[in-house]
């Protein structure tokens, strides 16, 4: 399976965008990038996806780089309830391999 | 359009004892995966249905099963249950498989195994 990196920890102010990094310098041609986040005592919760454009949805925006070995994942004006663990992951079939994600405290 | 359901939401078994749990995708979906969370090992990958097929199996034990109806509804069963099976077993849904779909998570069933 393509591995991902992530930092551990990341802290934002409330109001404040955020920007979460992700390594996947090993991604296949045909893998799509996802992000999923999971907040404390709930399943995960599909956040975004991309290929190798660009996305934007209500939630978040996904910036790809052009060798698609890094992708960063913006949340334009941190909430509270953004406060929990962002998983980068990469699909190429149904498999979603987890790694240990980056847990985002937001500060009010 | 209604989640994906999971029962039941808690559980508690003795070591030895087996327990199926249950999965309803969301409606439409025919694709239901199951995934196992612990503390230690964090979300790991456990097996994928499609259409009341098998497609992929992660690193767990015989001791750890699945079905998948026609309906697209799943179970999965452990057998023999160890203290190490405690954990939160996720189950989600996909409209089909392929990487340009999402997954939906429902809430999970939290075994505890004594």
């Amino acid at each position: 399976d393509a591995k991902t990196t992530q930092p551990n920890s990341m802290e934002s102010n409330e109001e404040e965008p955020v920007h979460l990094p992700c390594n996947h310098s090993t991604i296949s041609g045909t893998d799509y990038i996802h992000w999923y986040r999971q907040l404390p005592s709930q399943g995960p919760e599909y956040v975004i996806h991309g290929l190798t454009s660009n996305v934007n949805n209500r939630m978040a925006s996904l910036a790809i780089a052009e060798d698609r070995k890094s992708s960063t994942l913006i949340l334009h004006r941190a909430t509270l309830r953004d406060a929990a663990v962002y998983y980068c992951i990469l699909i190429n079939d149904y498999k979603l391999s987890f790694g240990a994600g980056t847990t985002v405290t937001v500060r009010a | 359009k209604a989640g994906v359901t999971q029962t039941p939401r808690y559980l508690i078994k003795t070591r030895g004892q087996q327990v199926t749990l249950s999965c309803s995708p969301i409606s439409g979906h025919r694709s239901v995966s199951w995934y196992q969370q612990t503390p230690g090992q964090g979300l790991q990958f456990l097996f994928e249905y499609f259409s009341e097929t098998q497609r992929n199996k992660g690193n767990f034990p015989g001791r750890f099963s699945g079905r998948q109806f026609s309906n697209s509804r799943s179970e999965m069963n452990v057998s023999t249950l160890e203290l190490g099976d405690s954990a939160l077993y996720l189950c989600a849904s996909s409209r089909t498989q392929g990487g340009s779909y999402e997954q939906y998570f429902g809430p999970g069933t939290r075994l505890t195994v004594t």
